[in-house]
């Protein structure tokens, strides 16, 4: 268990829909990053939080939004969904705002649209 | 450019064998270089990584060699074991190391 928490683990949904994944970093870890890994693909990154800030921006979609909230679990909102969204969608975290060291990845939201 | 490049992107090999897997990345600023594991279906963990101020690192039956002239850095794992199939990225931080850039992946198999 790394102690990142994502739910749900698994979501289908239709195209066009809208669907929040929730990610909860490791106790006393302040930065939060989203990875999206499709079908036997690299990990992909989208934007990374720190201590409620956006610090960092990937190739993330424009119908793609995400925040931290003050607690610092973070959600990543998708819109308009399409078949192609269908994923795996991984956050990581971190105790500083800098990936140079261990990330601790959660077990992932396994996103399907149909 | 933003890519970490990474051979091969299948290995398969005979139980006890050893297997190499090579990345190339661009950023010289870079000093920090993990390699993640992932099993099918599961998040990738962290089984090593390496800091630009040292050419080598071992862990067991793993290792990192690092050549950072030329930008290459390669993991190394002996006496391969069943349980080692997955696939394997290795990163490299970019943007002032707000973000990790993974390879594509490589997927070892090893056969019993």
């Amino acid at each position: 268990d790394s102690g990142v928490t994502q739910t749900p683990k698994h979501l289908i949904t239709a195209t066009g829909q809208r669907v929040t994944l929730r990610c909860s970093p490791r106790s006393g870890d302040l930065s939060v990053y989203w990875y999206q890994q499709s079908l036997d693909q690299g990990l992909q990154f989208l934007i990374q939080y720190y201590n409620g800030e956006e610090r960092a921006k990937g190739n993330i979609l424009e119908r793609f939004s995400a925040q931290q909230f003050p607690d610092l679990h973070s959600e990543l909102n998708l819109s308009s969904l399409e078949l192609g969204d269908s994923a795996l969608y991984f956050c990581a975290s971190t105790q500083t705002g800098e990936m140079n060291t261990e990330a601790f990845f959660g077990q992932g939201t396994r996103l399907t649209v149909v | 450019g933003e890519n970490v490049e990474q051979h091969p992107s299948t290995l398969s090999v005979q139980e006890g064998d050893s297997a190499v897997i090579k990345c190339t990345y661009s950023d010289s600023a870079s000093n920090y270089f993990p390699w993640y594991k992932q099993e099918l279906g599961k998040r990738p963990q962290l089984i090593i990584d390496i800091r630009s101020n040292v050419g080598e690192k071992k862990d067991q039956r793993i290792a990192v060699t690092l050549n950072k002239t030329a930008k290459h850095f390669s993991l190394h794992i002996t006496e391969t074991q069943p349980e080692d199939s997955a696939v394997y990225f290795c990163a490299a931080p970019r943007g002032g190391f707000q973000k990790l850039v993974f390879g594509t992946g490589t997927r070892l198999l090893v056969s019993p």
